[in-house]
């Protein structure tokens, strides 16, 4: 099983809608969590940590459920703009700062 | 005011050749990482550095060999260069915390193509 999995995508959304993604991670020690969002040909940019009792930053809610090992993360109200590959960040050792990274969801947000 | 910047931004060499890549960062951060992320988009990491001390090395070729003279700078340099090597490669940094995690930022690349 890999360390990080995530669906590709696409995922193709009209404006307004609302869409959720998946992250599922096999080390149960990991204790950091984030989401990630990288636009073509630039550098992935800090979307949101996740923390254990869920939170939220405007239209993004980031969800963590151990029991289950995975993290999702919810875009209400679709903007074009939310166009860009979304990555899912778990540390590798349940310490420090050796992270792993999904190899991301792509979305795109039609007009 | 850039964060964590990298050069050169882009990089076209012939095989054979060495070359390196720096980064530099100026959040007071005290550990830094160089990414590879190739064709298929997938991030991985190759080294990281805590206040001058390697901590991360991952199984990549000891052609590559990074370079950390402070805190602030981390360089890599990459010795007979092939074409397998071709990719974007990330500079980042984070401020690290005993037993958690903070987020990373990120250079903005450098896109390094061998020919």
């Amino acid at each position: 099983r890999k360390e990080v999995e995530q669906d590709p995508g696409p995922f193709n959304v009209p404006e307004g809608a609302t869409v959720a993604f998946n992250c599922t991670y096999s080390n149960s020690a990991s204790q950091s969590f984030f989401w990630y969002r990288q636009d073509c040909r630039k550098e992935p940019k800090l979307l949101m940590s996740v923390y254990s009792s869920g939170n939220e930053d405007g239209r993004f809610t980031a969800q963590l459920n151990r029991a289950s090992q995975y993290i999702s993360l919810l875009i209400r109200d679709s903007k074009l703009s939310d166009s860009a590959t979304y990555l899912c960040v778990v540390n590798k050792r349940g310490y420090g700062q050796n992270f792993v990274f999904g190899p991301g969801t792509r979305l795109s947000v039609l007009p | 005011d850039t964060a964590v910047s990298q050069t050169p931004k882009y990089l076209v060499t012939q095989m054979g050749n060495d070359k390196s890549i720096k980064c530099e960062q100026n959040l007071g951060h005290d550990t830094m990482y160089w990414y590879k992320q190739d064709s298929k988009k997938f991030l991985k990491i190759m080294f990281s550095y805590n206040n001058k001390e390697l901590i991360i090395n991952e199984t990549v070729p000891n052609r590559f060999s990074p370079k950390s003279p402070d805190k602030a700078h981390l360089n890599l340099h990459i010795n007979s260069l092939e074409l397998g090597d071709s990719a974007v490669y990330f500079c980042a940094s984070s401020l690290s915390f005993r037993g958690q995690g903070s987020g990373y930022t990120f250079g903005s690349g450098t896109r390094l193509t061998v020919v």
